[in-house]
């Protein structure tokens, strides 16, 4: 079965970088897009960011462009998420997503991963 | 980017239905048959519950059920059961971009 395992949340100060790791399984990975998803706490859900099954093209919400960066890794079926100068308001837990296709439908979501950007 | 508009609540007995709408405009909801709703039970992960505004995952109930008209998406959740209540959020392709609705708080009576 699908299965997409977060980690590297945690607690980190205002300006610090922090890099989150998506574990994928029971699919072929290299075949779908995938996404970031967050939601902070008692808040609604935020989409983050996109990347394409091949990695070739990339796309962002206007709260991170600039200061996020996703990538994949389809030989370790592992996505990523680069955040730099981070602000309280991106304290949220952080979801990996898998696209299945046709109009980005968020298929399987994995359980998330806690940021907290606290001094 | 525009979060799509979604009631901050409803409600209805057991056995009963209720509707719930998520207002977008041209540039999402009303461009594309690409809406999905999305349920999300306290501290659990979201789950796809409708897809393409009217077609539902494997495993889902057939009393939940989406349509769309002009700008404004519906779900539908037909014969409420304890266990639907939960927020639901719906979300829409843009190009480049997905947007959520800011979330329905469903509360079985």
């Amino acid at each position: 079965q699908v299965q997409l395992v977060e980690s590297g949340g945690g607690v980190v100060q205002p300006g610090r970088s922090l890099r989150l790791s998506c574990a994928a399984s029971g699919f072929t990975f290299s075949n779908y897009g995938m996404h970031w998803v967050r939601q902070a706490p008692g808040k609604g859900l935020e989409w983050v960011a996109l990347i394409w099954f091949d990695g070739s093209n990339e796309h962002y919400a206007d709260s991170v462009k600039g200061r996020f960066t996703i990538s994949r890794d389809n030989s370790r079926t592992t996505l990523y998420l680069q955040m730099k100068t981070l602000q309280a308001e991106d304290t949220a837990v952080y979801y990996c997503v898998r696209d299945g296709g046709s109009g980005y439908r968020l298929d399987h979501w994995g359980q998330g991963t806690l940021v907290t950007v606290s001094s | 980017q525009s979060a799509l508009t979604q009631p901050p609540s409803a409600s209805g007995s057991p056995g009963q239905s209720v509707t719930i709408s998520c207002t977008g405009t041209s540039s999402d909801v009303g461009g594309y048959n690409y809406v999905s709703w999305y349920q999300q039970h306290p501290g659990k992960a979201p789950k796809l519950m409708i897809y393409e505004v009217t077609k539902r995952p494997s495993g889902v109930p057939d009393r939940f059920s989406g349509s769309k008209s002009g700008n404004t998406a519906s779900l539908t959740v037909s014969g409420l059961q304890a266990e639907d209540e939960a927020d639901y959020y719906c979300s829409s392709y843009a190009v480049n971009d997905v947007v959520f609705g800011g979330g329905t708080k469903l509360t079985v009576l």
